[in-house]
């Protein structure tokens, strides 16, 4: 099946630091999302991705859909504390499944540093 | 974005029994949909709801093990029948508002 290939796995932040992470794909995809969960929750959209080559900014992050529409990535900017929490990528389209149907990346998990 | 509700938020089951989860949202929706989330692991779909027709299920999933309900248009339900311990996950409905979906808080069952 359709896979993305998220990373890093895990990172520790500073506050104050700029965190950048991407996702990856053997398929093309036409909508890119990111997503964040925090413990106990279901997950919150970020930043949402229509075409190839779009920057999009939301606060502090900035996301960008990839010109091959096969990769995505998502920067934060002067994290902060409540930043923690696991970030997902996510894309749908092109791939011969079902509209509407997501396949996640398996996660980014940011923790601050101790 | 959507306003999306869940019962029961958690449970502790006993396997072979079976468990009702229900989605609201706060307004209708055409596509409805059913994820499941392992402990510490990304979230797989298990079903496409849409109402009035027979929910679409994805490879690993069957209908005797996920029975889904759709209504109407502003709610959903899942069932997870027979459960055993590999059950134990957070089940997740989300919605779709464009081309963007937005998920539920998530009900957490375990099953001893």
């Amino acid at each position: 099946g359709q896979q993305l290939n998220q990373s890093p796995q895990s990172m520790f932040i500073q506050e104050g630091e700029d965190v950048s992470m991407n996702c990856t794909s053997s398929s093309i995809f036409n909508t890119w999302l990111w997503y964040k969960q925090d413990p106990g929750e279901g997950p919150v959209l970020l930043i949402a991705l229509y075409k190839a080559g779009e920057l999009t900014s939301n606060g502090r992050l900035t996301a960008q859909f990839g010109i091959t529409r096969k990769d995505s990535f998502l920067n934060i900017s002067a994290s902060i504390p409540s930043d923690v929490g696991i970030y997902f990528c996510a894309g749908s389209g092109d791939y011969g499944g079902s509209q509407g149907n997501l396949i996640f990346g398996k996660g980014t998990k940011l923790s601050v540093k101790p | 974005s959507a306003v999306i509700s869940q019962k029961p938020s958690r449970d502790i089951c006993q396997r072979g029994t079976s468990l009702t989860i229900q989605c609201q949202v706060d307004s209708q929706v055409t596509m409805m949909f059913w994820y499941r989330q392992q402990p510490g692991q990304s979230l797989t779909l298990i079903a496409t709801a849409n109402q009035g027709s027979e929910a679409t299920y994805e490879s690993g999933f069957v209908i005797d093990k996920f029975p889904i309900s759709r209504p109407n248009l502003t709610f959903s339900t899942l069932t997870v029948s027979n459960m055993s311990p590999e059950d134990s996950s957070i089940y997740l409905c989300s919605v779709e508002r464009g081309y963007e979906q937005f998920f539920g808080p998530g009900t957490r069952l375990t099953v001893l």
